[in-house]
């Protein structure tokens, strides 16, 4: 199957600092890609829609401001968490589908996750 | 937001033995699909199955699909320890913009030795 790359795979920083998390399609294009949060035992909850080219789209209660998400090019997508706090600590999942998504149904692929712990 | 409903929250079962997972869904959808997730990892589809379809199988893996109900189920068979993870439902919904999915609950399934 297609290959979905997330980076870092876990990351510790300072309350107050930014972090930045790619995701890279590394097969195929993806005009669209989507990022995920899950706490401990939970589900993913979509963060936000993130459009090649244009700007994201946020899901309800989700600040913008907080999570910046730029999608530059066919294959990557960043997610920064900017002026981090404890809070912000969680799970990060972004995914992919391919371009051919729009012929057919299609599976989403998965990044390998991204842990943050604000300190 | 979710809208996804997945029972039981939790599952123990022994090795050889069935494990069923129940989903249910809200609104109507294009599609459903079953993803796994060990332990602090990304997650890995398993199986895909259409609005126009009933019963759908793979391995050891066996869906259905009633969207009368708007819910679906997901069988392993012969359960192995390495069975064990997470399993989620999640749905590709009508009118869905863009293709996001709307992820279940879930199901963690421990499968002892």
């Amino acid at each position: 199957g297609a290959v979905v790359s997330q980076h870092p795979s876990r990351v510790i920083c300072k309350s107050g600092t930014s972090v930045k998390i790619e995701c890279r399609s590394l097969d195929f294009q993806a005009t669209t890609m989507f990022w995920y949060r899950q706490f401990p035992k939970q589900s993913l909850m979509l963060m936000a829609t993130s459009n090649e080219g244009s700007k994201a789209t946020y899901e309800q209660g989700v600040e913008k401001d907080k999570f910046l998400i730029n999608h530059a090019s066919l294959t990557l997508s960043t997610l920064t968490v900017t002026s981090a706090h404890p809070e912000d600590s969680s799970f990060y999942i972004c995914s992919a589908r391919d371009l051919e998504y729009r012929q057919g149904d299609t599976e989403a692929f998965f990044g390998q996750g991204t842990r943050l712990t604000v300190v | 937001s979710q809208q996804g409903e997945e029972d039981p929250q939790a599952l123990s079962i022994q090795e050889g033995e069935n494990a069923t997972m129940n989903c249910s869904y809200k609104t109507s959808i294009n599609n459903l699909q079953w993803y796994r997730q060990n332990s602090g990892r990304g997650l890995v589809h398993l199986i895909l199955i259409r609005s126009n379809e009933r019963e759908k199988h793979s391995g050891r893996l066996r869906v259905t699909l009633d969207t009368s109900k708007k819910s679906s189920s997901l069988l392993i068979t012969a359960s192995r320890a390495a069975d064990t993870a997470s399993y989620f439902c999640a749905t590709d919904f009508e009118d869905n913009q863009g293709g996001k999915l709307i992820f279940g609950q879930g199901t963690e399934l421990s499968v002892k030795p």
